[in-house]
């Protein structure tokens, strides 16, 4: 079956612009969570949704926001874009009881590389 | 919080060689681990995990064993492959959730 499918692969800005980020999971995968990964904090956990909901939220400042829609597709939003955005943006899907053990074997897309002039 | 510290790289190895990459972690509960591999300009792929006490991932000749004693989960290959060359990363997630904590990642280069 298809993978994880991020679009934009490559998207140039300039500071202050916004910038959304869409990314289409496996399917039947319900749970989509998004990681920005940069040379200096390596990989770092944005937050996640599940039907439609926020269900966990990492240490990022609210210009970074997301949504989930009925289909399990999903975006993220940066505004007011800054220069440390610059960054591998990577939407990773699962599907909760995949496994019996309750650990949640995520599925990556290939990442939206975004970069801020 | 749930963390993960990993060998810091970067490691070249000549082709046939043996590989260790160290990883040990820190979490509450009982975590599931991870190794995940990123080739160049790809996102991350799973390699193997772990979710009890001394299970044992393994995929392509990779193999990790959760020690929940030494709280690690190294990662080994007897005879590595130019073709294994790609950023490795240990990771740990929490009962059914999402937010995976990684560690920095280790490159590892295999030279023919």
């Amino acid at each position: 079956k298809a993978g994880v499918t991020q679009t934009p692969r490559y998207l140039i800005k300039t500071r202050g612009q916004q910038v959304t980020l869409s990314c289409s999971p496996i399917s039947g995968h319900r749970s989509v969570s998004w990681y920005q990964q940069t040379p200096g904090q390596g990989l770092q956990f944005l937050f996640e949704y599940f039907s439609e909901t926020q269900r966990n939220k990492g240490n990022f400042p609210g210009r970074f926001s997301g949504r989930q829609f009925s289909n399990s597709r999903s975006e993220m939003n940066v505004s007011t874009l800054e220069l440390g955005d610059s960054a591998l943006y990577l939407c990773a899907s699962s599907s909760p009881g995949q496994s019996h053990s309750g650990a949640n074997v995520l599925t990556f897309g290939a990442g939206s590389r975004l970069t801020v002039l | 919080g749930n963390s993960v510290t990993q060998m810091e790289g970067p490691v070249t190895l000549s082709e046939e060689a043996f590989l260790t990459i160290n990883c040990t972690y820190t979490a509450t509960g009982y975590p599931s681990l991870f190794w995940y591999v990123q080739y160049p300009g790809e996102g991350l792929q799973l390699l193997l995990k772990a979710t009890k006490a001394d299970d044992k991932g393994s995929n392509k000749g990779f193999e990790a064993t959760y020690r929940k004693e030494t709280t690690s989960f190294h990662l080994e290959k007897g005879s590595v492959q130019v073709s294994d060359s790609a950023v490795y990363f240990c990771a740990l997630t929490s009962y059914n959730n999402n937010d995976m904590r990684f560690g920095a990642g280790t490159r590892l280069t295999v030279k023919p």
